[in-house]
């Protein structure tokens, strides 16, 4: 079974800094690409970016360009998303997701539970 | 970045009524070359993470019931569900992957009335 597996709900102080997680198995790690989407109540859902871990060359979405950075370590098959120094309008649902075909950026046919980031003095 | 326009921002359909979803692209997700349209569709519920529908604006994802079905061009889409049941109240989304950054629409509430 395809599973993406995340990290747990996470408080943290604007300023502070965080690495959440996604555990991918069940499938071949480093022939699919591996992204991040934001969702907020009022902004809907977001992509974030994306990494492809047999390179592993990385892309992101202009609205998060330098705010986040996206890794991962292929000998455990966990693909990451930090912050070095968070705010508050970072505080939102974000949810690991892996695309429907290997080696492209199409539609995600598996998603993550979802890691609650809240943010807040 | 394309931008993804959904109407209506939501609705309210009776039990086993037909419930239209549209969605319009800034500009055209249709690749000449393959001839297909790079146009996805999801379901969310409550406190669950989205459930990609179809994809290739028109191909259903395994499992996924025959009452839903997509449709479009190259920039107009339309998600029909043909006879709505009580399990598919849920916001709908449609994306595109046409394009980096893939982008979303902004959502459809989907309600029994």
């Amino acid at each position: 079974e395809v599973k993406l597996v995340e990290s747990g709900a996470e408080v943290k102080k604007p300023g502070e800094s965080l690495k959440i997680s996604c555990k991918a198995s069940g499938y071949s790690f480093t022939n699919y690409w591996i992204g991040w989407v934001r969702q907020t109540p009022g902004k809907g859902l977001e992509w974030v970016g994306i990494i492809y871990p047999g390179d592993p060359e990385t892309r992101y979405s202009p609205s998060f360009q330098g705010q986040v950075t996206i890794s991962v370590d292929n000998s455990i098959t966990t693909a990451y998303l930090q912050w070095s120094s968070l705010k508050a309008s970072d505080t939102a649902m974000y949810y690991c997701v892996r695309p429907f075909l290997p080696d492209v950026i199409y539609a995600f046919d598996v998603w993550g539970q979802g890691t609650m980031v809240t943010v807040s003095s | 970045d394309v931008v993804m326009t959904q109407s209506p921002d939501s609705l309210a359909v009776s039990l086993g009524e037909r419930a239209t979803i549209n969605c319009k692209s800034s500009q055209s997700i249709l690749y000449m070359s393959n001839n297909k349209k790079y146009l996805s569709w999801y379901q969310q519920k409550p406190g669950q993470p989205p459930k990609l529908l179809i994809y290739w604006a028109s191909i259903r994802e395994s499992g996924v019931p025959d009452r839903f079905s997509g449709s479009g061009s190259g920039t107009d889409f339309t998600l029909t569900i043909s006879s709505l049941q009580a399990e598919d109240v849920a916001v709908y989304y449609c994306q595109q992957y046409y394009h980096t950054p893939l982008t979303f629409g902004g959502g459809t509430k989907v309600e029994i009335k």
